[in-house]
């Protein structure tokens, strides 16, 4: 049981259409970031969000955008999505800033699908 | 930017049998995450390392990391079924409150035969 809860397990969407992934973290865990695991590699790091400002971000377009809100809460959108954005999003949190030495703890992911 | 070779990419064992898994980075580690994936589902934490030639254990798991810290190994000791998965080293870019996240290896996929 790691306190990191994501929704939903299983999504199917169509190419173009709009989603939304949710995560909650562990009670002051002020640090969260999401991944993208596509089918047979490590995970991809997508952004981070340190206290609500977005303090870090990987190689992915800006239709890839989140938002960390004050409860411990945070949300992966995606807009226009295309075929090769199915994949497994994970959350993580820690307690410190970033990964300096904390320990970083995962949700169960949510399987993405699009057709 | 850093990258995280694993090996091997597979490995099966017989239930009993000792294994070591390895993760060579291209550039300095500053800090280093082992986690362990059940197929299709979520990481679960297993140890971080940060020193050099520190090394920690849980249960059957031990793992190190080098004194230059370009490389760290995952050992375990008589395998049991539940030790199988896939398992990922995952290292962030900078040094103490790095707000690039972890990159990560492929993964070295184990199986463990009865």
């Amino acid at each position: 049981e790691t306190g990191v809860t994501q929704s939903p397990t299983h999504l199917i969407k169509t190419r173009g259409q709009q989603v939304t992934l949710r995560c909650s973290s562990q009670s002051g865990h002020n640090t969260v970031s999401w991944y993208q695991q596509a089918l047979g590699q490590g995970p991809q790091f997508i952004f981070q969000y340190y206290r609500e400002e977005e303090n870090g971000r990987g190689n992915f377009p800006p239709r890839f955008s989140g938002l960390q809100f004050p409860n411990y809460s945070s949300e992966l959108n995606v807009n226009a999505l295309e075929l090769d954005d199915s994949a497994l999003y994970l959350c993580a949190s820690s307690p410190g800033t970033g990964w300096g030495g904390t320990e970083a703890f995962f949700g169960q992911g949510t399987r993405l699908t699009v057709v | 930017s850093q990258e995280l070779e694993q090996s091997p990419q597979s490995l099966i064992v017989q239930e009993g049998k000792n294994l070591t898994i390895n993760c060579t980075s291209s550039k300095t580690l500053y800090g280093l995450y082992w986690y362990k994936q059940k197929y299709g589902e979520g990481l679960i934490f297993l140890m971080m390392l940060q020193k050099g030639g520190e090394e920690k254990s849980h249960e059957k798991i031990t793992a190190k990391l080098d004194e230059k810290k370009q490389q760290s190994s995952l050992h375990i000791t008589a395998s049991q079924p539940s030790h199988a998965g896939i398992y990922l080293c995952g290292a962030p870019a900078y040094s103490g409150g790095g707000a690039d996240g972890l990159t990560f290896g492929k993964g070295t996929h184990l199986i463990i035969q009865p």
